[in-house]
């Protein structure tokens, strides 16, 4: 049984690039939530989604967008790139059936913005 | 708003010496979650254990222990008899009903055992 798996691993953009990032959830999970984790901080949290919907958002800009789709695959796609987005980006996904607090991580993407 | 504070950055011990982990919540929900994760070195966050409000009974797994005071909002996490694979970030996290599982991390307890 597959985890939570992200790619791609490492990416590395410029400052006004634009950048997808993309999470598979566990088996049978339904929900996907992004975190963005900068170097020596907690994960932050950005948005929710479920049911192809975004269903909650964290304090972030509208350069982060994101998607889901029917298969409950997701992406994040953040455009005119800061150099402070550079980040570790963490996917969770978590399913109705072990309660929805229960979040498994995938491996993350290490973006850096030059 | 949830608040999660680690006040710990960085702790440092010898092999098989115990090691508690400090982490003090803030919340106005009654119903919550609380999390604690390993982040080693690959980054992938490694749950370890959650609790939610109205069981606040210590609990231990193997060399793990949890030890949960809802009267002072902490949740503290020991491990005992430290061994050099227990290196690594260690995050405490929590979820209000309310806000559904959007979780609020801590700033993370950086873990090192010196062999």
């Amino acid at each position: 049984d597959a985890g939570v798996t992200q790619s791609p691993t490492h990416l590395i953009k410029t400052r006004g690039q634009q950048v997808t990032l993309r999470c598979s959830p566990k088996s049978g999970h339904d929900t996907v939530s992004w975190y963005q984790q900068a170097l020596g901080q907690g994960p932050q949290f950005i948005f929710q989604y479920y049911e192809e919907e975004e269903r909650q958002r964290g304090n972030f800009p509208d350069r982060f967008s994101g998607h889901q789709f029917p298969n409950y695959s997701s992406e994040l796609n953040v455009n005119a790139l800061l150099l402070g987005d550079s980040a570790l980006y963490l996917c969770a996904s978590s399913s109705p059936l072990t309660g929805r607090n229960e979040q498994f991580f995938g491996p993350g993407t290490r973006l850096t913005v030059l | 708003a949830q608040k999660v504070t680690q006040a710990q950055t960085e702790i440092s011990v010898v092999e098989k010496e115990d090691v508690t982990l400090d982490c003090v919540y803030e919340t106005r929900d009654t119903t919550y979650y609380l999390f604690w994760y390993k982040q080693p070195p690959s980054g992938e966050l490694v749950f370890l254990i959650r609790r939610n409000s109205f069981d606040e009974q210590n609990e231990i797994s193997g060399r793990y222990s949890w030890n949960f005071q809802k009267s002072t909002s902490s949740f503290n996490f020991t491990i005992t008899a430290s061994q050099v694979v227990d290196s690594a970030v260690y995050f405490c996290a929590l979820t209000e009903e309310a806000a559904g599982n959007k979780l609020t991390f801590g700033g993370g307890t950086r873990v090192l055992v010196k062999p």
